[in-house]
């Protein structure tokens, strides 16, 4: 089993911040990444998929790089709306599995 | 837009047998395209995979969890435009929210329902 560690597990942020989120892999997952956003009481939100390509009508702040073992997402500029949790998935191997999550919240 | 919507009861008794079912809207629920997926996540914890049904043009395939133990199951309900989880010899440690997702072939997950709360107990 894939096992995904993301890091920090919890940062506190305030609005108009540059939030950088990591995500990392126990073996190389080539570029078979997906991000999601996951508010209170909320189903998960696909935001970026194949490492770096974010899905239908996600806003161009949020960006998704890296390949192998390593990947990360970046809120430009963070906004009130993107106080949430973040959760990577990969899909190379068996089972599918997601890390544990980064919760952004307010500073 | 694809929407998908889980129901069933959200209360099973330990040792029983937890059934979910999830309909889904303004899409083909039997594309070879679109995989068919059952994810839970625990009280306080991250999300965790349970399976997928796909079907191939010929007939279902589906794929599951080892660590669920052969517990799980996933079928189609297609005349009703669903699919259905029912996991065996639940306990405690199966008390969820359990999502159904649209996979995009085997990858990622782009559309979820809302999330159905179980929970296991006497």
């Amino acid at each position: 089993e894939i096992l995904l560690t993301q890091s920090p597990a919890a940062l506190s942020v305030s609005p108009g911040d540059r939030v950088t989120l990591s995500c990392r892999a126990n073996q190389n997952i080539v570029s078979a990444l997906a991000w999601y956003q996951q508010k209170s009481g909320q189903a998960p939100r696909l935001l970026v998929y194949n490492a770096a390509t974010r899905a239908t009508g996600i806003p161009v702040r949020f960006t998704g790089s890296g390949s192998g073992t390593e990947f990360t997402l970046t809120i430009s500029s963070l906004q009130p709306d993107d106080f949430a949790v973040y959760f990577c998935q990969q899909y190379n191997g068996w089972p599918r599995t997601f890390g544990q999550g980064t919760k952004v919240g307010i500073k | 837009q694809v929407q998908l919507q889980e129901s069933g009861p959200g209360l099973v008794k330990p040792s029983e047998t937890l059934s979910l079912k999830c309909t889904v809207s303004g899409g083909p629920i039997t594309s070879a395209a679109y995989y068919s997926s059952w994810i839970r996540q625990r009280p306080g914890k991250g999300l965790e995979w349970i399976g997928y049904i796909y079907y191939s043009g010929t007939s279902d395939s589906a794929y599951y969890n080892p660590s669920l133990q052969s517990r799980a199951t996933i079928s189609f309900v297609t005349s009703e435009s669903q699919f259905s989880l029912k996991l065996t010899s639940v306990t405690a440690a199966d008390t969820a929210v359990y999502y159904c997702a649209r996979g995009d072939w085997s990858t990622w997950f782009d559309f979820w329902g809302q999330g159905a709360l179980v929970t296991v107990s006497s």
